[in-house]
């Protein structure tokens, strides 16, 4: 069984500050990672996602993850925020084993509240 | 690339009664899943299609809610009698297996289900 762990509900941050969204996992096997966003009224995005390689994964709009197995962790960060980066932070974990062909099961944690504040 | 479609995107019922919901998933994306995300919470996986065959409902509470994908294509999820706690936004989400990018799911906009 796996799951994910994001202890922050609501993060509070002023405009241009830096930010870290934290999340934990825990799994018995090689896991895949994503954070996906959900505006106001929308469903959710794809921001960015962890399958191989490089442990070091970037968005298009700024914000960054990497994944650390031994802290098995997957946190977000982006170095300035803006007021249109308000929304809901998911983290999820899919134990799929190797990708070809598999379907991907994903466990969602509870999410994070970024309000970015003027 | 359309994305994935859901209908209706809000519905208000009273407990008891019956509600469905429909879902058109990415052309050609072959995987089809049902959420159900209550307020404060992630979402959590209902039930998983691979074409028209269930691969896995195992947290669907079947003594209400039921899904189906007759044609490999569109699905529909209903719940027959609702009770309060189903309040909640249904999430539709579709992936495609063996594209290379069979790990990532793409999600509909979610029908916002208020039962009173």
């Amino acid at each position: 069984a796996q799951s994910v762990t994001q202890l922050d509900s609501q993060v509070p941050v002023f405009e241009e500050a830096p930010v870290e969204l934290r999340c934990n996992y825990s799994s018995s096997v090689s896991v895949y990672l994503f954070w996906y966003v959900q505006y106001p009224n929308q469903g959710l995005q794809l921001l960015l996602k962890y399958l191989s390689g490089s442990t070091l994964v970037e968005s298009i709009n700024g914000f960054e993850a990497e994944f650390n197995k031994s802290q098995t962790s997957f946190h977000l960060r982006k170095p300035s925020v803006h007021i249109s980066d308000t929304a809901e932070y998911f983290c999820a974990v899919s134990d799929s084993p190797g990708g070809k062909g598999a379907n991907s099961k994903l466990t969602f944690g509870k999410g994070i509240t970024l309000s970015v504040r003027p | 690339e359309a994305g994935v479609a859901q209908s209706p995107r809000y519905k208000i019922i009273e407990k008891r009664q019956s509600v469905a919901f429909w879902c058109n998933p990415i052309s050609g994306h072959a995987t089809l899943y049902w959420y159900q995300q209550i307020l404060g919470q992630g979402p959590k996986l209902l039930i998983q299609f691979q074409n028209n065959g269930v691969v896995d409902d195992s947290q669907l509470p079947k003594d209400r809610f039921s899904a189906e994908r007759l044609k490999g294509v569109d699905s529909t999820l209903k719940i027959q009698p609702a009770k309060l706690e189903d309040s909640a936004v249904y999430l539709c989400a579709s992936s495609s297996p063996g594209t290379g990018d069979q790990e990532t799911q793409y999600f509909g906009p979610g029908t916002r289900l208020l039962v009173l």
